[in-house]
C-alpha cells in the first residue's frame, strides 16, 4: 500500500526556515516524479515544487522559487522541501503527492508568523 | 501560467440528482504527446485531496462510476449521475500539461 507520510511544519517567524520531509511507503521515490502542493487556511490548491525520478530535474512555482529547494534521498526514500526567507504568505498545509497527485499525504502544517 | 476557470462557485444538489463543473483552461491543454493532461480532484472536508478523473476521462481505481469525465481542448466537464451525501466537497480540476501545474478555484457541492 503507497503512503505519504509529512512532518516537519510548525510555527516560524517570518524570515525563518523550516524543512519538510515525506516518508514514502509501498513504493520507491526512485521510480516516479514527486510534488509538494500547498493550501493556505480556507484557499484553494497551489502547486509548489516537483522532482524527477533521478532528483536531477527540479521546477518551482515563481512564488517559492530562490527560497524553497526540493530534494530527495531515494535510500531513504524520503522527499524534502527545505523553505527559507519564509513570508506570512506562505502559511499553508504542505502536502507529498506522487506522480500526477495519484496519491497524498495527510500535509503538515506551516504557520509564518511573528 | 495558464488560468483553469472553474464554474459554478457552489453547486447545491438533492440527494439522487445529477450535478455538473465546468472548467475552461487559458489555452489548449493537448500536449505536445497527443495525450491531454487534466484531471479532477475531490476535497472532503478536512480531508486531503483525492484524484478522480485523469487525462480527462480516465477514473482512478476505487472511484465509484457515478463519476465522469469529458472535453476537450480548454472546455472539460466533471459530471456526478446521481449526488451521495459522501459527495460533499469541493472539487478541483488541474492542468499538467504546462509548468506550473494549476488549479481551477474549486466548486464547492452540496446537499439541499
Amino acid at each position: 500500500e503507497v503512503q505519504l507520510v509529512e512532518s516537519g511544519g510548525g510555527l516560524v517567524q517570518p524570515g525563518g526556515s523550516l524543512r519538510l520531509s515525506c516518508v514514502a511507503s509501498g513504493f520507491t521515490l526512485s521510480s516516479h516524479w514527486m510534488n509538494w502542493v500547498r493550501q493556505a487556511p480556507g484557499k484553494g490548491l497551489e502547486w509548489a515544487a516537483k522532482i524527477n525520478q533521478d532528483g536531477n530535474e527540479r521546477h518551482y512555482v515563481d512564488s517559492v522559487k530562490g527560497r524553497f529547494t526540493i530534494s530527495k534521498d531515494n535510500a531513504k526514500n524520503i522527499l524534502y522541501l527545505q523553505m527559507s526567507s519564509l513570508r506570512v504568505e506562505d502559511t499553508a498545509v504542505y502536502y507529498c503527492t506522487r506522480g500526477g497527485g495519484r496519491h497524498w499525504g495527510q500535509g503538515t502544517l506551516v504557520t509564518v508568523s511573528s | 501560467d495558464v488560468v483553469m476557470t472553474q464554474s459554478p462557485l457552489s453547486l447545491p444538489v438533492t440527494l439522487g440528482q445529477p450535478a455538473s463543473i465546468s472548467c475552461r483552461s487559458s489555452q489548449s491543454l493537448v500536449y505536445s504527446d497527443g495525450n491531454t493532461y487534466l484531471n479532477w480532484f475531490q476535497q472532503r472536508p478536512g480531508q486531503s485531496p483525492r484524484r478522480l478523473i485523469y487525462q480527462v476521462s480516465n477514473r482512478d481505481s476505487g472511484v465509484p462510476d457515478r463519476f465522469s469525465g469529458s472535453g476537450s481542448g480548454t472546455d472539460f466537464t466533471l459530471k456526478i449521475s446521481r449526488v451521495e451525501a459522501e459527495d460533499v466537497g469541493v472539487y478541483y480540476c488541474m492542468q499538467a500539461t504546462y509548468w506550473p501545474h494549476t488549479f481551477g478555484g474549486g466548486t464547492k457541492v452540496e446537499i439541499k
